[in-house]
């Protein structure tokens, strides 16, 4: 079974603080994103990565950047947390052409 | 701009009854759509797919419809259990333009006893 692995469950920041939300997967896949869901607006792409040290903005990047050295880990990063960044976060894996994403757990971020 | 709409927030259905829940999409260049179930404080998990050169899959108790020119697909549970209570979200892309899913908003599905 794939496993996709988010550090937290749950997160607290204040505002202005750096956050890093880090995630693992464990099926050598190429494909990497994260996404954040929020009530009435389903899931969004943050940013996604298909190879180990590229990136590809998705549809809502502002206020993030990513970060991916190596083909499990893929990383985002608040550089300056605001309060409109609260939300749950969720990072997903895919192989190659596959267009099925497995999913992580999530990251419910509170920034007070 | 919205490409995958889910325009039902929440759907009720009673125990046993079929469940359908309906998606439509604008962008004519997908060609691979996706089911996922969600429970609360948990990520989506993969549910059912269709292709484009198809008009219907079905696994067990769910099946997805397709109607290309309507630019609409639909899943249906039949029959319906408590335990499909959760939200559905429909998810669309391209298969040969590129890697992310392309999501919906989401049907909260509650199915009462």
């Amino acid at each position: 079974d794939v496993k996709v692995t988010q550090s937290s469950r749950y997160l607290v920041k204040r505002t202005g603080e750096k956050v890093f939300l880090e995630c693992v997967q464990d099926m050598d896949h190429e494909n990497m994103f994260w996404y954040r869901q929020d009530p009435g607006l389903g899931l969004r792409l943050i940013y996604f990565s298909y190879d180990v040290k590229m990136k590809e903005k998705g549809d809502i990047p502002e206020g993030y950047s990513v970060s991916r050295e190596k083909k499990e880990r893929f990383s985002l990063i608040l550089e300056s947390a605001s309060t409109n960044q609260t939300s749950m976060y969720l990072c997903a894996s895919s192989l190659g052409q596959d267009e099925k994403l497995f999913f992580g757990s999530g990251t419910q971020l509170s920034v007070l | 701009d919205q490409q995958v709409k889910q325009n039902s927030p929440s759907l009720s259905v009673q125990e046993g009854r079929i469940s359908i829940l309906n998606c439509d999409y604008t962008n004519s260049m997908f060609d691979y759509f996706l089911w996922y179930k969600k429970y609360p404080a948990e990520g989506p998990t993969f549910l059912i797919s269709i292709s484009s050169i198809k008009d219907k899959n079905e696994d067990g108790r769910f099946t997805v419809f397709l109607n290309k020119s309507a630019k609409h697909l639909s899943l249906h549970i039949v029959p319906s259990q408590p335990g499909d209570s959760a939200v559905y979200f429909c998810a669309a892309t391209n298969s040969n333009s590129g890697y992310a899913l392309n999501f919906g908003k989401g049907t909260s599905l509650l199915v009462t006893p």
